[in-house]
């Protein structure tokens, strides 16, 4: 079983359309995050969920919006997509009373806005 | 964070040691090392860490200068599937250390033939 899973593997969509990508983690963590890769390859962390609690949010345009309906899933929604939202995202879990710190990725959801 | 430099890209000739360096002048006392590396449409993957002893794990080596401001990490056998951007990263550590971990551009090693 992937240890940590995300769907859609790819998705292309139209300016302005909503759309979720679903993230969800067997490993038993208890913190889950979303990071945005650009084409330039910078991977940037978005959001970061401890217990169903949100504990990071950088800089991200309102129409991002995560839902965590329990400690296995991590949700991504996104209102109104722009162009310059097409990027690869990835979720990823760890355990944060580890110290290790020891991030596990999923494959990536590549959105490509048209 | 303490901020690292690591070059831009790197070769290797298969099964030799690929020696990827990393210098992080600014590193405080409490900050730990940390490798992850990201094969080409992969998610990035965990591959070692350490705060000041030297670590050797299944994947990789890491050696830690005793000043602490540069490290170099040790692929023994380079094999062609080891090519992958490689993301060295200074963090606290202890409980919570994966949160932000903050990825720069890497370095580029690409094991030939």
């Amino acid at each position: 079983d992937t240890a940590v899973s995300q769907t859609p593997k790819y998705l292309v969509t139209q300016m302005g359309n909503d759309k979720s990508i679903k993230c969800e983690q067997n490993l038993g963590h208890d913190t889950m995050y979303w990071y945005k890769q650009d084409s330039k390859k910078f991977l940037k962390i978005m959001f970061s969920y401890n217990n169903k609690e949100l504990i990071i949010n950088e800089t991200v345009p309102n129409r991002f919006s995560p839902k965590s309906p329990d400690k296995a899933h991590l949700n991504l929604h996104i209102n109104s997509l722009e162009l310059g939202d097409s990027a690869v995202y990835f979720c990823a879990s760890s355990q944060d009373n580890r110290a290790r710190g020891e991030l596990f990725f999923g494959e990536g959801s590549r959105l490509t806005v048209l | 964070d303490a901020k690292t430099t690591q070059p831009t890209s790197m070769d290797c000739a298969e099964g030799r040691a690929a020696n990827l360096p990393c210098n992080h002048s600014t590193i405080s006392g409490n900050e730990y090392v940390y490798w992850y590396r990201q094969i080409h449409s992969q998610g990035p993957q965990y591959i070692i860490h350490g705060l000041k002893n030297n670590e050797t794990n299944e994947m990789a080596s890491l050696i830690i200068t005793e000043d602490r401001k540069s490290s170099t990490l040790i692929l023994p056998h380079a094999t062609l599937r080891d090519t992958a951007v490689y993301y060295c990263i200074v963090r606290v550590g202890g409980s919570g250390s994966a949160r932000q971990l903050t990825f720069g551009s890497g370095t580029q090693l690409t094991v030939l033939p």
